[in-house]
């Protein structure tokens, strides 16, 4: 079954602080992982995808096979990046998303 | 470029009754999908329409229908609705069907089912 795991619902860092939000998924096979973020009254968009191995707002993700995860990294949290943080697997079929149940980030001043 | 527009924004309906939420997609995108967000819970896929016919459904039950128009705005139906219906409702467009890139979201239709 593909599933996509968050296992923390909340996170709380300084300014300034490294950061790290936890994803894990279950996969048949090579798996195209994404983040998507919503900020504060907007809508949901997509932050980055594993594939095109860049770094978005100073956020980076590796995915790890060998322990099926794809944790979203940042090494110096600014106050923007409070927002809801959703990691998402794309279907085998290609036509759908599996969401995590999201992680809420927030950077304290 | 507008992007993608839903409608309406919030509404309240009681058990039983049926529901039409629209969405217009983003200027040259031919893919919408429909996705079902329940308080505290990320997106669930609930079926994608690309030119007009479904393109795949997720688990969810006949009385969800959707419809996908010449033009590419798209409707979800929901029939005899339920309480475990009231969810933010979610329509993304992307430019192909096999959304192997950006999924651009609407602002969702909140609906409460009381």
């Amino acid at each position: 079954a593909q599933r996509v795991t968050q296992p923390e619902k909340l996170l709380s860092v300084f300014k300034g602080a490294p950061v790290e939000l936890k994803c894990n998924y279950s996969y048949s096979g090579s798996p195209e992982l994404f983040w998507y973020v919503q900020y504060s009254r907007q809508r949901l968009q997509l932050l980055l995808r594993h594939i095109s191995r860049e770094s978005i707002k100073g956020f980076t993700a590796d995915l790890n096979k060998g322990e099926t995860s794809f944790h979203l990294k940042k090494p110096f949290a600014q106050e923007e990046d409070s927002a809801m943080y959703y990691c998402a697997l794309i279907s085998v079929t290609g036509n759908q998303f599996y969401f995590g149940t999201g992680t809420s980030l927030t950077v304290i001043p | 470029e507008t992007g993608v527009t839903q409608s309406p924004t919030h509404l309240i309906k009681t058990r039983g009754q049926q529901v039409t939420l629209r969405c217009s997609s983003q200027s040259g995108h031919n893919t919408v999908s429909w996705y079902q967000q329940a308080l505290g819970q990320g997106p669930q896929f609930i079926f994608q329409y690309y030119r007009e016919e479904e393109n795949g459904r997720g688990n969810f039950p006949p009385r969800f229908s959707g419809l996908q128009f010449p033009n590419y705005s798209s409707e979800l139906n929901v029939n005899a609705l339920e309480l475990d219906d009231s969810a933010l409702y979610l329509c993304a467009s992307s430019l192909d069907r096999l959304n192997t890139g950006e999924l651009f979201f609407g602002e969702g239709s909140r609906l409460t089912v009381l």
